[in-house]
């Protein structure tokens, strides 16, 4: 069985400050990751997704995230947020990406950035 | 090109009614996806069709939610009766072929309140 965990459900940051958002996973086998953000009153939008290769991957709206797989964490980072970043933002993980079943998400980690 | 459309955004019921859920995928898209987010909490997978069949519907919880697809366009999920537990959001997803989790496009959202 996979669980998802994100430890942080709130995370308040400044506008051009760094944020790292934890993403922690446990599975007994290979997985692919994914990162999800909702801004308010939107369907979730996939940010950026490791499938193989390199294990820093890099998505839209300048956020990136590292595989790391003797930690089992993907943690997402962007250098220098703004106020328009500000969204809940959920970690996936899927042991085989054919199925929709196989999608499990962390509890989501909402980011609030403050002028 | 329009995206997944839900109808209600918000429901408010009273234990016992029922409630229908309605899902507007994209067009052309063969794939709808029906996922719950309860209290905050992980985001979890109901049932997935492929067009008006239901390819699985494993994460259904019990037989008071039922799931149609008629014509293999438009699906609704209705909640009959309903309990206190069944409150939450309701997402629907759709994606043009199933060989990827995440090619899934979100809908907003359907936010379910039962009193």
């Amino acid at each position: 069985a996979q669980s998802v965990t994100q430890l942080d459900s709130q995370v308040p940051v400044f506008e051009e400050a760094p944020v790292e958002l934890r993403c922690n996973y446990s599975s007994s086998v290979s997985v692919y990751l994914f990162w999800y953000v909702q801004y308010p009153n939107q369907g979730l939008q996939l940010l950026l997704k490791y499938l193989s290769g390199s294990t820093l991957v890099k998505g839209i709206n300048g956020f990136e995230a590292e595989f790391n797989k003797s930690q089992t964490s993907f943690h997402l980072r962007k250098p220098s947020v703004h106020i328009s970043d500000t969204a809940e933002y959920f970690c996936a993980v899927s042991d085989r990406p054919g199925s929709a079943r196989q999608l499990t998400f962390g509890s989501g980690t909402q980011l609030t950035v403050l002028p | 090109e329009a995206g997944v459309t839900q109808f209600p955004s918000h429901s408010v019921i009273e234990k016992g009614q029922t409630v229908t859920l309605r899902c507007d995928p994209i067009s052309g898209h063969d794939n709808l996806y029906w996922y719950r987010r309860v209290m905050g909490k992980e985001i979890k997978f109901l049932l997935h069709f492929v067009k008006e069949s239901k390819q699985d519907e494993s994460g259904m919880p019990n037989n008071r939610f039922l799931a149609e697809r008629t014509g293999g366009t438009y699906s609704t999920l209705k909640v009959q009766p309903a309990e206190l537990e069944d409150s939450g959001v309701y997402f629907c997803a759709s994606s043009q072929d199933s060989a990827g989790a995440w090619k899934q496009y979100f809908g907003p959202g359907t936010r379910l309140t039962v009193t």
